[in-house]
Order: structure tokens, then sequence, then C-alpha cells
């Protein structure tokens, strides 16, 4: 089984500072890694995924992630934040082999202030 | 459609009603997935079809919840006699098949308030 535990409920930040999304994951078996963004009153979009290959995973917005298996995180970042960017993100994690279920934490809500 | 396709979005039930919710999966995507999700919290797992097979129910948090995909496309998850503890968004996706990492396409949801 798998878990996910996102250590930030809310990180507010000045428009234009970079920020950093935490995410860590615990699991018996290796996993695969999400992030996605559920912007008010929407449905979770993917931002990006760690399949394999390079730990440093880029995605749609700016957004990059970085495996970091010893350490068994999944931090997500932006150099420098939009308004646009206020929304709530969720890491996710499901298995390499098995069923396609995604196990989900509590999500982090990023709130940008001009 | 583009995108998966979720009705009602909105929906208030009183206790003790049963309501339907449907989903219109992403055209030619094999599987499909029902999640739930609780205010304030990450969504949870439901259950999954692939085609017109229901190949895991084990999330389905009562055997008041039941979950169809007849013909293997549009899918309905009803919840029976409803409760309080059942407000919550239902959210659908659906993916191309169930090859692990495998990018999930979600849709809006479905906001249920039991009243």
């Amino acid at each position: 089984a798998q878990s996910v535990t996102q250590l930030d409920s809310q990180v507010p930040v000045f428009e234009e500072a970079p920020v950093e999304l935490r995410c860590n994951y615990s699991s018996s078996v290796s996993v695969y890694l999400f992030w996605y963004v559920q912007y008010p009153n929407q449905g979770l979009q993917l931002l990006l995924k760690y399949l394999s290959g390079s730990t440093l995973v880029k995605g749609i917005n700016g957004f990059e992630a970085e495996f970091n298996k010893s350490q068994t995180s999944f931090h997500l970042r932006k150099p420098s934040v939009h308004i646009s960017d206020t929304a709530e993100y969720f890491c996710a994690a499901s298995p390499l082999k098995g069923a396609q279920k995604l196990v989900f934490g509590q999500g982090t809500r990023l709130t940008i202030n001009p | 459609g583009a995108g998966v396709s979720q009705s009602p979005r909105y929906k208030v039930a009183k206790r003790g009603q049963d309501v339907a919710l449907r989903c219109d999966p992403i055209s030619g995507h094999v599987s499909l997935f029902w999640y739930q999700q609780a205010l304030g919290q990450g969504p949870e797992f439901l259950t999954y079809f692939q085609n017109e097979a229901q190949l895991d129910k084990s999330g389905l948090p009562s055997d008041r919840f039941f979950a169809e995909r007849p013909e293997g496309s549009v899918s309905t998850l009803k919840i029976q006699r409803t409760q309080q503890e059942d407000s919550a968004v239902y959210l659908c996706a659906s993916s191309l098949d169930l090859t692990p990492g495998n990018t999930i396409y979600f849709g809006e949801g479905s906001w249920l308030t039991v009243v």
C-alpha cells in the first residue's frame, strides 16, 4: 500500500516569488508520482508526472518537480509565481505494477498575494 | 466531447433519497475511475472499470454505493438512501487503458450535498 503526505496545508507567497510545495510518499513497492492542480470549481488537471529517467521533471505552467528516492520526496517548485497559480495542488502516487489506482495527499492550497 | 463530462454538476438530496451521478469519459478511453473528495481532503479511490468490467470496487464505502458501465462507455454511480456523510464531490476520470503511469483525466465533478 502507498501513502502520500503533503507537509503544508496552506502556502501563501507573494507574486513573482519562488515557491516549493512539499510531498513525501511511503510505499512497499516502486511507484509513479504525479502532481495535479485543482482550480476553484474545476476538476483535477495533471501538472507533471515522474515515471523513470531524469529525476527532474518539467511540467506545464512553468512548474517542475524533483524525485528523490533516498528521501522519498517529490517536491514541486516554480521559480516565479503568478496570481493565476492560486489553486489547490495534489501530490499522488500509483504502483508501477498492478492496478492504476492513484493515492492522493491531502492537498496544499497555494495563495498568491499581489 | 474533448474531456470527461459529469452530470449533474450540483445535486442537493434529502437524507434517504437515492441519487445517480453520470460520467461520460473521453471517447476511446477503456478505463474509467470514480473518486470521492470530501471537503478539504484529497480524492479517494472508489472503483474502476476496464470497458464494462468492474475490476475493483474496494473503495466503495458501503453497499449503498453501486457503480455500473453496462456498455463500456458511460458510467453511473448510484447512492441509495443517502446519508449526510455522503456529502462530497464525486470525481470521474478516464484513461486510455490500465497501463501504469498513463495519464488519468478528471472531470469537473458532481457536488453532492445531503440535507
